[in-house]
Order: C-alpha cells, then sequence, then structure tokens
C-alpha cells in the first residue's frame, strides 16, 4: 500500500512566523503535490512537483514556496504565515501524470495561524 | 474558467440508494476520479471514468457522459459508515485535477 505521511495533524502558528510542512511518499513516485482544503471550496493545487528539484506553481502559489531535494520528500514553506492561511493542508502523491493515474494523499495537516 | 459542480449535501437511508451528481466544464478532459472523505481524514480513491458509460465496484459505480461533461456515482445499499463527503475531480487538457467541492453525505438509520 501507498503511504503518505505528514509531519504534522495539528499546527499553530503566530501570524508572521515562517512554517515548515513536510511530506514523505514511500512509494517512488514521480509526482507530489500540495494542496489546502476550505469548507466550501474544492481541493486548492498550491504548488506540485514532477521530479527531484522540479516544481511547478499551481493555482493558489502565493505566500507559500516548496522544496523537493529528494524524490520522497516534498516540503511546502510559509515564509510568513497570516490570518488567511489558516486551512487544511494536504499532500498528495501519484506515479505519473498520466490520465488513469490516482493521486494518494496524507493525513492533512489541520494549520491554524493566530 | 473551469468549473465542477456537486450538490452541497445529501440525505439518504440506510439500505437506500442514492446518486451523487457532477457537471463539469473543464479545458479538455483526461479523465473523471471520484473521491470518499471521511471527516477529519484523507481523500481516498474510488473510481476512474475515462470513457462513456458505467463502472461497477461492488456496492459503488460512476457513470461518465462526456457529450454531457456529467457523471454520478451510485451507492447501493447504503451503510453508516458511508456517510462521508465525496469528491468528483476531472483530469484536464494539462493533466491536473480540477476538483469540485465534494457532496457531502449523510445517511440516516
Amino acid at each position: 500500500d501507498v503511504k503518505v505521511t505528514q509531519s504534522s495533524r495539528y499546527l499553530v502558528k503566530r501570524t508572521g512566523e515562517k512554517v515548515f510542512l513536510e511530506c514523505v511518499q514511500d512509494m517512488d513516485h514521480e509526482n507530489m503535490f500540495w494542496y489546502r482544503q476550505d469548507p466550501g471550496l474544492g481541493l486548492r493545487l498550491i504548488y506540485f512537483s514532477y521530479d527531484v528539484k522540479m516544481k511547478e506553481k499551481g493555482d493558489i502559489p502565493e505566500g507559500y514556496s516548496v522544496s523537493r531535494e529528494k524524490k520522497e520528500r516534498f516540503s511546502l514553506i510559509l515564509e510568513s504565515a497570516s490570518t488567511n492561511q489558516t486551512s487544511m493542508y494536504l499532500c498528495a502523491s501519484s506515479l505519473d501524470q498520466g490520465s488513469s493515474y490516482e493521486q494518494y494523499f496524507g493525513p492533512g495537516t489541520r494549520l491554524t495561524v493566530t | 474558467g473551469q468549473n465542477i459542480d456537486q450538490p452541497t449535501e445529501m440525505t439518504a437511508t440506510e439500505g437506500a440508494i442514492v446518486q451523487i451528481n457532477c457537471t463539469y466544464q473543464t479545458s479538455g478532459f483526461n479523465g473523471l476520479f471520484w473521491y470518499q472523505q471521511h471527516a477529519g481524514e484523507a481523500p481516498t480513491f474510488l473510481s476512474y471514468n475515462v470513457l462513456d458509460g458505467l463502472e461497477e465496484k461492488g456496492r459503488f459505480s460512476s457513470f461518465l457522459s462526456r457529450s454531457k461533461g456529467y457523471s454520478y456515482l451510485l451507492l447501493k445499499e447504503l451503510q453508516m459508515k458511508d456517510s462521508a463527503s465525496y469528491l468528483c475531480a476531472v483530469k484536464d487538457s494539462n493533466y491536473q485535477l480540477i476538483w469540485g467541492a465534494g457532496t457531502k453525505l449523510i445517511i440516516k438509520p
């Protein structure tokens, strides 16, 4: 079974802090993704990566950056946390970008910025 | 713009059948996915459709009509554990997933 793990289930940070969210997958997947999920909205793509050291902006990259130094690990960084970044953050991975390949999700990190 | 529409919430009775609809308007189409998400948990993959027609997988079936931009997820013999949100997502021409907001399904005894 594919396993995607995230460093924290719950996180509380103060406005202006730098925040690191880590994601690790154990199935040698090429692609990794960071989403945020807010009530009443679909998952929104922040960044994705299709190879080590490669990254692509998603729909809402502002205020975020990412790092992928190893194939299995994809980190999301909030440079200076703001209250509007309070959300559920979901990491996902998939074997390939091809049509039929589903994404496997981690358990999520619920981030609260006060 | 790209858009996926699904009902916000549905209620059904244990043992019954429920159909959750999804309509989409996307730039290109490379398949449609259904995911299940229990409260506080990660989404998990349920089904994938790329050709028109019905795909059956146990108690769950998924239908696709590409010409109508329409899909549904059919859940039979509902169980209390089926209470969850059901997410519809379409892969667009860039192979990126466009997600609906999800349908919260409430099962009553």
